[in-house]
């Protein structure tokens, strides 16, 4: 199975301030058809994940402009330009690559 | 407006079989560019994919090594709806269920199963 590693573990920000999530996989996620097979979702408390960004940096419908996602291989990272209030929660990365489908363990953010 | 409906018990007692339903609404069940995928959730063991069936021509079906010898997932296109079974469960199956789209961009309101006598 990938193993996806997310780093940090929580982050604590400032409204107003950078964020940046790292995910590691074990195994690149270039599919053979040349799609990158990353994705990150945004879970609020008591809401199923919903996803923000799919293959490495496309957002996805209604996203706000400041999250944006990069990286390529098996090194991937969101990034929200400046942090709102509304976006708390745990963000996870996943992969479909590859069977199983496998998550990141999650980053807590949290607003200071 | 496409949404997942989830509905099926949330307590199932140890070795019985857990059996929850997923009514896909704005979209069908049999679509050529639709998966249609079982991840359960856990403090324990986080988001774990299950399994997922989608239709291309017929039906494919595909389960995760973790549950494969105890888990049916099937498609009623009568109903429009994805079904999951999972046997003999224990209390490590204690979890919420969801049933989400292709890659996620979609996801049901979610079900949390407990096991427990």
């Amino acid at each position: 199975d990938i193993v996806m590693t997310q780093t940090p573990l929580s982050l604590s920000v400032i409204p107003g301030q950078p964020a940046s999530i790292s995910c590691k996989s074990s195994q690149s996620l270039l599919h053979s058809d040349g799609k990158t097979r990353l994705y990150w979702f945004l879970q609020k408390p008591g809401q199923p994940p919903q996803l923000l960004i799919y293959e490495v940096s496309n957002r996805f419908s209604g996203v706000p402009d400041r999250f944006s996602g990069s990286g390529s291989g098996t090194d991937f990272t969101l990034k929200i330009s400046r942090v709102e209030a509304e976006d708390v929660g745990v963000y996870y990365c996943m992969q479909t690559v590859q069977l199983p489908l496998t998550f990141g363990g999650g980053t807590k953010v949290e607003i200071k | 407006q496409v949404q997942l409906q989830q509905s099926g018990p949330g307590l199932v007692k140890p070795s019985q079989t857990l059996s929850l339903t997923c009514a896909i609404s704005g979209d069908s069940v049999s679509s050529s560019s639709a998966v249609w995928n079982w991840i359960r959730q856990s403090p324990s063991r986080g988001l774990e994919w299950l399994g997922r069936t989608y239709y291309r021509s017929k039906w494919y079906i595909d389960y995760a090594a973790s549950v494969k010898s105890r888990i049916i997932i099937n498609a009623d296109t009568s109903k429009n709806q994805i079904s999951l079974q999972l046997n003999s469960v224990t209390p490590e199956d204690t979890a919420v269920y969801y049933c989400t789209r292709r890659f996620g961009d979609l996801w049901g309101q979610g079900t949390l199963v407990t096991v427990s006598s």
